[in-house]
């Protein structure tokens, strides 16, 4: 069954670094996502992509963020210049169509631990 | 301002029936999904409700009323394998806003 793949499972930086998440959407799905759960909290919602542009985002998702598909494959996530309070699991998905019912396809995740 | 409200955590036991509710204040309104999520991995779809009524799939329905900013998801014939966390989490423009989810212990 295809799945949403996303490496690395935990990365680890220091304060102020620059850090790329990377997702491997299902092949046949044009929507991307990312989120965030920070440990013991609400899942978020950062932003929403397609084809090449963002479509929606929240006040979470500000300048340091920032969202690419570089390639037919990957979709990243980085994060200019890391804080302390950057540290939770960021989830990518992805949907086939952009209905608002459409089901979204979650990655496994990545811990993100910033020190 | 937006609130998603739904209970900490609930206990019910295998082979029963449990309801899970959710009451959801957001700015725009464009349907409402649950989410299973066990602890450590990723949410996993459940099912999603835009218009009034009850939406039934296997042991999992929900029900969704927007003039009351309500909806449940119920769980029938329990399993010890539905022990997750379940989440509330409204589509609106701009945004998709989750509930802190309902962590659900099925004992034996």
């Amino acid at each position: 069954e295809p799945e949403v793949t996303q490496t690395p499972s935990h990365q680890v930086t220091q304060m102020g670094q620059e850090v790329i998440l990377r997702c491997v959407p299902i092949s046949n799905h044009l929507y991307f996502y990312w989120y965030r759960q920070i440990l013991g909290q609400k899942v978020e919602f950062l932003v929403s992509f397609y084809n090449n542009e963002i479509s929606e985002k929240s006040e979470i998702f500000d300048d340091q963020f920032s969202v690419e598909r570089p390639d037919g494959s990957n979709f990243t996530l980085k994060i200019r210049s890391t804080k302390l309070e950057d540290s939770a699991m960021y989830f990518c998905a992805s949907s086939e169509d952009s209905q608002q019912s459409a089901e979204q396809f979650f990655g496994p995740g990545t811990r993100l631990t910033v020190l | 301002g937006q609130n998603i409200d739904q209970p900490t955590e609930m206990t019910a036991t295998e082979g029963a029936i449990v309801q899970i509710n959710c009451t959801y204040q957001t700015s725009g309104f464009n349907g409402l999904f649950w989410y299973q999520q066990h602890a450590g991995e990723a949410p996993t779809f459940l099912s999603y409700n835009v218009l009034d009524g009850l939406e039934e799939k296997g042991r999992f329905s929900s029900f969704l009323s927007r003039s009351k900013g309500y909806s449940y998801l119920l769980l029938k014939e329990l399993q010890m394998k539905d022990s997750a966390s379940y989440l509330c989490a409204v589509r609106a423009p701009n945004d998709m806003r989750f509930g802190a989810g309902t962590r659900l212990t099925v004992k034996p």
